[in-house]
């Protein structure tokens, strides 16, 4: 079965700091794909990034980057300069390439940007 | 081009009720996917439906129970309802494509409180 942890619970920055939201994963598939989902108060999930499990390179959009590495089977987000805009709870999720598509979350982290 | 829709927004029930949650897929979609979040957790998946039926089931009892209708749309119903039972019930519409992933797409949620 696989599994994502997310061990930071709560974050609280001020902000133009920049944060970085740990992500660990576990799965015995050589195939899967890592997500990032944001949650504002509102509770709609909005979606960042998708990654598939042979692409490595690391992304960044905006004040927005992540980091996979499978050989810590990671997949961290970091957020540059940080808005109170950024202030959510922010979702790390696999899904398999079983055809389901269905995704595990982690915990989620929230994170609170302070002016 | 409306997106994936749920109904109602919020709603409150007393323990031992039954309740039924409605979602609207997205255009095109003729998958939909269920997922239970409890205040503080991570999503976790209920169950999938396709082709009018159950094909794939998270960790949940039998006291939840789902359709779909030919026209893609779909139903959640819990029946005997818990105080834990509490929570924010996401639908995520998608099109069952022939490989890879399939983009799943959020609807906004809607709350139940069980009192």
């Amino acid at each position: 079965a696989q599994k994502v942890t997310q061990a930071q619970t709560e974050i609280s920055v001020v902000e133009k700091e920049d944060v970085t939201l740990d992500c660990v994963y576990e799965t015995r598939d050589t195939t899967y794909y890592l997500f990032w989902y944001k949650q504002p108060p509102s509770g709609e999930l909005v979606f960042l990034i998708r990654r598939n499990s042979f692409d490595e390179q690391n992304e960044i959009s905006g004040r927005y980057s992540w980091n996979f590495q499978k050989s810590t089977s990671s997949f961290n987000f970091t957020i540059t300069a940080s808005q109170v805009v950024d202030s959510a709870v922010y979702f790390c999720a696999l899904s398999l390439n079983s055809g389901y598509s269905t995704l595990t979350f982690g915990k989620g982290t929230m994170l609170l940007v302070s002016p | 081009d409306a997106g994936v829709t749920q109904s109602p927004t919020h709603l409150i029930k007393t323990r031992g009720q039954q309740v039924t949650l409605r979602c609207s897929p997205k255009s095109g979609h003729d998958t939909v996917s269920w997922y239970q979040q409890a205040l503080g957790q991570g999503p976790q998946f209920i169950f999938q439906y396709y082709e009018e039926e159950e094909r794939q089931r998270g960790n949940f009892p039998d006291r939840f129970s789902g359709h779909q209708f030919p026209n893609y749309s779909s139903e959640l119903n819990v029946n005997a309802l818990l105080l834990g039972d509490s929570a924010l019930y996401l639908c995520a519409s998608s099109y069952t494509g022939t490989s890879g992933y399939n983009e799943q797409f959020f609807g906004p949620g809607t709350r139940l409180t069980v009192l």
